[in-house]
């Protein structure tokens, strides 16, 4: 079975500062990897995906993240955070059509 | 387009007793996933329906919990009776296709806390 790890269940920074969510996944023979971001009092929102194609994917807001099949990582990067950004954000794989998902990283963007 | 809504946004039960959890999709989508997240733990897979019909279950924790979606539409899922482990966000999430990585759009979840 599939598994995902997010190792930082929080992380503070300052605004305009860069950021790194770090996500790893058990090996698998094909991936598809997501990223979900929650704002609070919302629902989950899906921000990018990998399925194939380009290692690196990048969403609307200025987020990207790398699908490292080495290292078996798909780390979430933004090189300038915003206090809008303050949310949590879930490491997800896809596993016979459902979601897994990993614990979770609240990042907390401080002025 | 309106997105996935769940209703209650929370509901506060005594142990034993019975809830009923609701989740409209996104009208058109097939597809209806229900997730749960206990405290400090992952979101974590319960069940898919495809239309009316229960496609995968084997993320139900045990036989208290039961879902429907009659008529294909919205689902509900009811816990009966409630335990205190029962507590925690159930997420409801719709996608349109049946191909297995299409998009899950998630409503705001439904916070249960049995005491």
């Amino acid at each position: 079975a599939q598994s995902v790890t997010q190792l930082d269940s929080q992380v503070p920074v300052f605004e305009e500062a860069p950021v790194e969510l770090r996500c790893n996944y058990s090996s698998s023979v094909s991936v598809y990897l997501f990223w979900y971001v929650q704002y609070p009092n919302q629902g989950l929102q899906l921000l990018l995906k990998y399925l194939s194609g380009s290692t690196l994917v990048e969403s609307i807001n200025g987020f990207e993240a790398e699908f490292n099949k080495s290292q078996t990582s798909f780390h979430l990067r933004k090189p300038s955070v915003h206090i809008s950004d303050t949310a949590e954000y879930f490491c997800a794989v896809i596993e016979q059509g459902n979601l897994i998902f990993g614990k979770g990283t609240k990042l907390s963007v401080k002025p | 387009e309106a997105g996935v809504t769940q209703f209650p946004s929370h509901s506060v039960i005594e142990k034993g007793q019975t809830v009923t959890l609701r989740c409209d999709p996104i009208s058109g989508h097939d597809n209806l996933y229900w997730y749960r997240r206990v405290m400090g733990k992952e979101i974590k897979f319960l069940l898919h329906f495809v239309k009316e019909s229960k496609q995968d279950e084997s993320g139900m924790p045990n036989n208290r919990f039961l879902a429907e979606r009659t008529g294909g539409t919205y689902s509900t899922l009811k816990v009966q009776p409630a335990e205190l482990e029962d507590s925690g966000v159930y997420f409801c999430a719709s996608s349109r296709g049946a191909w297995r990585v299409d998009e899950q759009f998630f409503g705001p979840g439904t916070r249960l806390t049995v005491l």
